[in-house]
């Protein structure tokens, strides 16, 4: 049973566009949300996370929405730039656990 | 700080053969993670070490996989005998308390 969804295997943007990434998660024990970037041949990097108390977390380009009672959340990157071609994971946790789930990740290619 | 140092890169081997994949963490940090990451399902969790204990090893696949972490700087995952379906990319990951996990570059495994 996949508690972390990222239906979108694959995404292609142009430079300069807006860049959304979607997760969804089927646990509302679930409190705590990050994204990683990984590129090939490296081990996925923090991103960026969000708090079930918050809604919208922003740091530079990069802004993480959270939408509680539709269990989604949401990596919008703008302005995309061809060095964020990655695959993206989003993980979920809940407070007192030590488990992150991951989903499946999303390719993101940003043509030039 | 090296970060999380994983060993060997790349590993092929025969169906049947023992493999040994290698991880230090970072110094410090006193919560370990073996994950697996294969195209279907992401990645996976295998084990979780804290303070060199086993916490929670219901991840792992089958009694052909084991994981022992004999200090603080040190953990192997042993897969004997292995299988053409354990090809995958195996990652470490390191965690200081709560604190966001630090991955390692992976060890991409294939079993012929």
């Amino acid at each position: 049973d996949q508690q972390v969804k990222q239906n979108s295997p694959s995404l292609s943007v142009q430079e300069g566009r807006i860049s959304i990434l979607n997760c969804d998660y089927t646990n509302s024990m679930f409190d705590y949300f990050l994204w990683y970037k990984k590129y090939p041949a490296e081990g996925p990097t923090f991103l960026i996370s969000i708090s079930s108390i918050k809604d919208k977390n922003e740091d530079g380009r990069f802004t993480v929405f959270l939408n509680k009672s539709a269990k989604h959340l949401s990596l919008h990157i703008v302005p995309s730039q061809p060095g964020d071609s990655a695959v993206y994971f989003c993980a979920a946790s809940a407070t007192g656990t030590y488990k992150y789930i991951f989903g499946t990740g999303t390719r993101l290619k940003v043509l030039a | 700080d090296a970060g999380v140092i994983q060993s060997p890169r790349h590993e092929v081997t025969e169906m049947g053969q023992e493999v040994t994949l290698r991880c230090k963490p970072i110094s410090g940090h006193n919560s370990l993670f073996w994950y697996r990451q294969t195209m279907m399902r992401g990645l996976e969790l295998l084990i979780y070490f804290n303070n060199n204990v086993p916490i929670d090893d219901s991840g792992m696949p089958e009694d052909r996989f084991s994981a022992k972490m004999p200090n603080a700087s040190f953990s192997t995952l042993k897969i004997q005998p292995s299988e053409p379906r354990d090809s995958a990319v195996y990652f470490c990951a390191s965690r200081a308390g709560d604190e966001k996990l630090f991955f390692g570059s992976g060890t991409q495994l294939s079993v012929l």
